[in-house]
Order: structure tokens, then sequence, then C-alpha cells
């Protein structure tokens, strides 16, 4: 089955305590992109990936990492969490957007965050 | 810079009436636009995408959506809502010569019965 693989989809933490979210793709995707949704924000984008050792900042990048060092995976690293990292986030996924128009992007399940 | 707006935050609705999610969007250039799902506990799904050709577009679940350009707008309808499209629904705008997707701030659609 296509699709994209969070882990973890849960997870409380304290301040300062370094994490890593997963996100794993099948579909030979060359476009991975990380995204947070908070209330009454939508979804704001964190990091985007175009392909393997291709990465760029996103609308919110402060306080996260990401590497994309395999083409299937894009891990999104919290190096000091903090509370304002609280959140839920996805991770998608889609063919190159500069091939395709359509840039019909597959979402992960997501990932709830508590930073406290 | 493109910028999505969505005027309504939550929309009850009862099962069997019609409801319109509206969607404003404001770009300089010719742009893509997409209306996602988000069912409870749930990632995004496409429900459907304007590319280019017909302004009225229809998507699955019964959704349509109509790209009017002079008013800037892309309108999600359903003639006739169930229990099971109680979701968040997000409409997004891509920029023809960009790669950025950007998202509205979501519309919760209550369905009651």
């Amino acid at each position: 089955e296509a699709q994209v693989t969070q882990n973890p989809r849960y997870l409380i933490t304290v301040t300062g305590k370094k994490l890593t979210v997963t996100c794993s793709q099948n579909m030979n995707h060359e476009y991975m992109s990380w995204y947070r949704q908070d209330p009454g924000l939508g979804l704001r984008q964190i990091y985007y990936s175009m392909n393997v050792e291709v990465t760029d900042k996103g609308d919110v990048p402060e306080g996260y990492k990401v590497s994309r060092k395999e083409k299937r995976n894009f891990p999104l690293i919290l190096e000091s969490p903090s509370p304002n990292q609280t959140s839920l986030y996805f991770c998608a996924s889609s063919l190159d957007i500069r091939r395709s128009g359509a840039n019909v992007l597959t979402f992960g399940a997501g990932s709830r965050l508590t930073v406290l | 810079a493109q910028s999505v707006t969505q005027l309504d935050s939550q929309v009850p609705v009862f099962e069997e009436a019609p409801v319109e999610l509206r969607c404003n969007y404001s770009s300089s250039v010719s742009v893509y636009l997409f209306w996602y799902v988000q069912y409870p506990n749930q990632g995004l799904q496409l429900l459907l995408k304007y590319l280019s050709g017909s302004t009225l577009v229809k998507g699955i679940n019964g959704f349509e959506a109509e790209f009017n350009k002079s008013q800037t707008s892309f309108h999600l309808r359903k003639p006739s809502v169930h229990i099971s499209d109680t979701a968040e629904y997000f409409c997004a705008v891509r920029p023809s010569n960009d790669y950025k997707l950007s998202f509205g701030a979501g519309t919760t659609v209550t369905v009651r019965a």
C-alpha cells in the first residue's frame, strides 16, 4: 500500500530533550515536506526537500532540523524542544513538483508532540 | 507571495442539507488550487484540484468546487451532506511558478442528524 509512515504517533517529552520524528514513504517520491498544524493557523511548512541531499526552509524552520540521506526517509529533528513546539506534525510527499503541476501531496497520519 | 483565506472557521450543518465552504486567495501569478479534507485523527487527503480548464471541478464524495478568477475564489460545495462528512477542510494554493503550497486556516464542518 502506498503510504507515508510517521513515528511516533504520540510523544510527550520535556524541554531540552532531543527527539526525532521519523518519516518514510514507499512511493519513490522526490519531494518531501514537514508541516505543523496549530488551531486557527492551518498547516505551516517547516522544511522541505526536493530530492536526496537537497533541503530548504519553509515558513517556520526555527528550532528544527532535517536531513535527506535517502530518498524514502525525511526525519524531523528537534535538538532542544521547547513548549512552543507542542503541535501536530505532518510529513507529506509527492512526485517532483517541477515536473507535475498537480503537486498532490500524500500525507502521513500525523505525530502529536507535547513538550512540557 | 500568495495567501489563502478561509472565511468560516466553523460550519454546523444538518444531515442532507447543502454546505458551502468559502475560500479566497491572493496571488500575483496564476495558481493551482486544492481542497484537502482531514477526518478526525487522520492525515489530510485530497478532495479535488483545479489546474486549468473547466472552472467547475468535481471531486470525491460528491464534493465540487468552482474557480472564479475575477473574485479570486475557490468555494467548495456539496448538495447534501452526510454525518461522515464531519471533518476539517483545508483550501490550498500553489503559484504556477513556485514550489510552495500554502494552506488556509481550515474550516471545521460538523454534520448533525
